[in-house]
């Protein structure tokens, strides 16, 4: 049973472009969700993050927005640069985001020049 | 920042053979440690939380005899894959977080990760 569905396995946008990475979750109990970012043979980096009482959170390039009645969140990149070539994780909590995460299955996400 | 190494980063053993994992938070105290694994083009998956000093909480389907944790200190956690097999073979990635942490610049409530260890059992 997946909790959390990323949707899309890759995504590919211009550099200067908007990147829109989309997550969807089941379970009614989260209420912290975060993104992360992952190269090959690292750990996940943590990005960003939104507690449910927001719908909106907003760092440097990256934004989140949270959807609650949809169940729905994504994270808007803009400008797409090179470097954010990577795999996004969405993953949340009913707990905080120090505590159990359920993570999302990842986007590739490719910026071309 | 806060930094969470882990050691090895990569490990080759035979099947039948028992090997350690281990995490430490550089910077900070992790009142918590998690243990997830990564198969191939797969997500990440919870094996088990650790809080230091008590027994660590495994998620269903884990075999705890098999993956040992022990948290015996605020900064190091060790996952020791025991009798491992082929089927054990996979990147396990460690992460630790805590609330102590606001103090200096961190999110309290995230979870920082260690690059991971590529364990492969022949």
């Amino acid at each position: 049973d997946q909790q959390v569905k990323q949707n899309s396995p890759s995504l590919s946008v211009q550099e200067g472009r908007i990147s829109i990475l989309n997550c969807d979750y089941t379970n009614s109990m989260f209420d912290y969700f975060l993104w992360y970012k992952k190269y090959p043979a690292e750990g996940p980096t943590f990005l960003i993050s939104i507690s449910s009482i927001k719908d909106k959170n907003e760092d440097g390039r990256f934004t989140v927005f949270l959807n609650k009645s949809a169940k729905h969140l994504s994270l808007h990149i803009v400008p797409s640069q090179p470097g954010d070539s990577a795999v996004y994780f969405c993953a949340a909590s009913a707990s905080g985001g120090g505590n159990k995460l359920t993570f999302g299955t990842g986007t590739q996400l490719k910026v071309e020049l | 920042g806060a930094v969470v190494s882990q050691h090895p980063s990569w490990v080759i053993c035979k099947s039948g053979t028992s090997v350690k994992i281990e995490c430490r938070s550089l910077d900070f105290q992790a009142t918590t440690m998690f243990w997830y694994r990564q198969f191939p083009k797969q997500s990440l998956m919870l094996m088990a939380t650790s809080n230091e000093g008590s027994k660590a909480t495994y998620e269903q389907g884990v075999e705890k005899d098999k993956f040992l944790i022990n948290h015996a200190s605020l900064t190091l956690s060790t996952l020791t894959v025991t009798s491992a097999h082929p089927e054990d073979s996979s990147f396990y990635i460690c992460s630790a977080s805590s609330v102590r942490a606001s103090g200096r610049g961190l999110a309290t409530d995230t979870q920082y990760f260690g690059p991971g260890t590529r364990l492969t059992v022949l």
